[in-house]
């Protein structure tokens, strides 16, 4: 059972917009940044999203990231179906001194 | 470009060692914290341990406390993972990654090494 929590799965159509929620608590979430990862079938995960909602270069404006108070949520407009992936939320938990990850949300396009 | 390199995963019995490294370039190694975060087959991260920059501080995750080892050497640009008293549990892909601002912010993974545990 992961310390922050998420669907395990989500779909859409291309063109579609869809939402990933990710909860956690006031120990991690709740004080700290949240960051997304897409991992690729068979591929290291990607930083897709920092510090809730910033986006490293190289990333579609697609994608964003939003927070709101002990969870936070990654938004995919315009879905396409290279966006197939896994998508995980993490953050740093100030009582377990220690990074803490989403389960994941396996995302299908339909 | 930054890149991390793992090596040293294979085969190992219950109860064995086994010491995995990661190789950088590209960047400035002593300027970050560095993490190791692992993935068992066909489940979700979990984040292992980090470093800070000059070895000083040092977390884990509960399950590996008092089993895992992390390291750095940073005239060698390398990181390691001394994993002892190893468990079926602790099969998983180990992937190095640089660990931007010590905060789950993790901008550069390697390809992973493949560590299985098994009798």
């Amino acid at each position: 059972q992961s310390v922050l929590t998420q669907p395990p799965s989500a779909s859409g159509t291309p063109g579609q917009r869809v939402t990933i929620s990710c909860s956690g608590s006031s120990s991690n979430i709740g004080s700290n940044t949240v960051n997304w990862y897409q991992q690729l079938p068979g591929s290291a995960p990607k930083l897709l999203i920092y510090s809730n909602n910033q986006r490293p270069s190289g990333v579609p404006d697609r994608f964003s990231g939003s927070k709101s108070g002990t969870s936070a949520s990654l938004a995919i407009s315009g879905l396409q179906s290279e966006d197939e992936a896994d998508y995980y939320c993490a953050a740093w938990d100030d009582s377990l001194n220690g990074v803490v990850f989403g389960g994941g949300t396996k995302l299908t396009v339909l | 470009e930054v890149q991390l390199v793992e090596s040293g995963g294979g085969l190992v019995q219950p109860g064995g060692s086994l010491r995995l490294s990661c190789a950088a370039s590209g960047f400035t190694f002593s300027s970050y914290w560095m993490s190791w975060v692992r993935q068992a087959p066909g489940k979700g991260l979990e984040w292992v341990a980090n470093i800070k920059q000059d070895g000083s501080k040092k977390y884990y995750v509960d399950s590996v406390k008092g089993r895992f080892t992390i390291s750095r050497d940073n005239a060698k640009n390398s990181l390691y993972l001394q994993m002892n008293s190893l468990r079926a549990e602790d099969t998983a892909v180990y992937y190095c990654a640089r660990d931007y601002t010590a905060m789950a912010l993790f901008d550069y993974w390697g390809q992973g090494t493949l560590v299985t545990v098994s009798s």
